[in-house]
């Protein structure tokens, strides 16, 4: 049975950092591209970003590029997203999720809040 | 950058069928995935490639896409498909995901 669980997420200031982790069981994580999405309180789902399975292309969305990184350690099937100058509105939960460009399997989110 | 469009909400009475839209630009000449989101849950992949279903979705969902929009349909809708439903795209010239606003379905 495939499994994500996302840790890390919780109170931040603004302009702060935090990392997040995503551990994979289940499936060969290392064969798999992988993503985050975030959905910020009552809104919509929105992409923030994608790796390759060898952790060799990303992709990240405008809104934060050059502040968010995603990673990856396929030895110990985790994902990352690292996630400098944080703003109030990076309030979210965070999801990852597998697939190249679908979203085939989603972890159960972990929430950032980002506020002084 | 690409942009889906959907109506904010659609509602049906149980037994009948429901079909939300997701328009765009050309958007016949994209794949188009969905999701279904239950109050509280994580998304769960319902509709990928326009009309392929994954393992476990009941054929009461199907998908098409034409033109300028995509329709997620539900048939027989059951209380349980009461959720909110999000349509996407890869953007390949952008290398972007896209996500519609989401629709809110409301089973009467």
């Amino acid at each position: 049975e495939v499994q994500l669980v996302e840790s890390g997420g919780g109170l931040v200031q603004p302009g702060g950092s935090l990392r997040l982790a995503c551990a994979a069981s289940g499936f060969t994580f290392r064969s798999y591209w992988m993503h985050w999405v975030r959905q910020a309180p009552g809104k919509g789902l929105m992409w923030v970003s994608r790796i390759s399975n060898d952790g060799s292309s990303t992709s990240s969305a405008d809104s934060v590029k050059g502040r968010f990184t995603i990673s990856r350690d396929n030895a110990n099937n985790t994902l990352y997203l690292q996630m400098n100058s944080l703003k109030a509105e990076d309030t979210a939960v965070y999801y990852c999720a597998t697939g190249y460009d679908f979203l085939d399997q989603w972890g159960q989110g972990t929430l950032v809040t980002v506020s002084s | 950058s690409y942009v889906l469009t959907q109506p904010p909400s659609v509602s049906v009475a149980p037994g009948k069928t429901a079909r939300i839209t997701c328009g765009g630009n050309n958007i016949g000449s994209e794949s188009v995935h969905w999701y279904q989101q239950r109050p509280g849950q994580a998304p769960v992949l319902v509709i990928y490639y326009d009309s392929d279903r994954p393992s476990g979705i009941p054929e009461r969902f199907s998908g098409s896409n034409s033109g300028i929009t995509a329709t997620l349909t539900i048939s027989r809708v059951e209380a349980g498909d009461e959720a909110d439903y999000f349509c996407q795209v890869w953007d390949s010239s952008s290398d972007r995901g896209v996500f519609g606003g989401g629709t809110k379905l409301t089973v009467l």
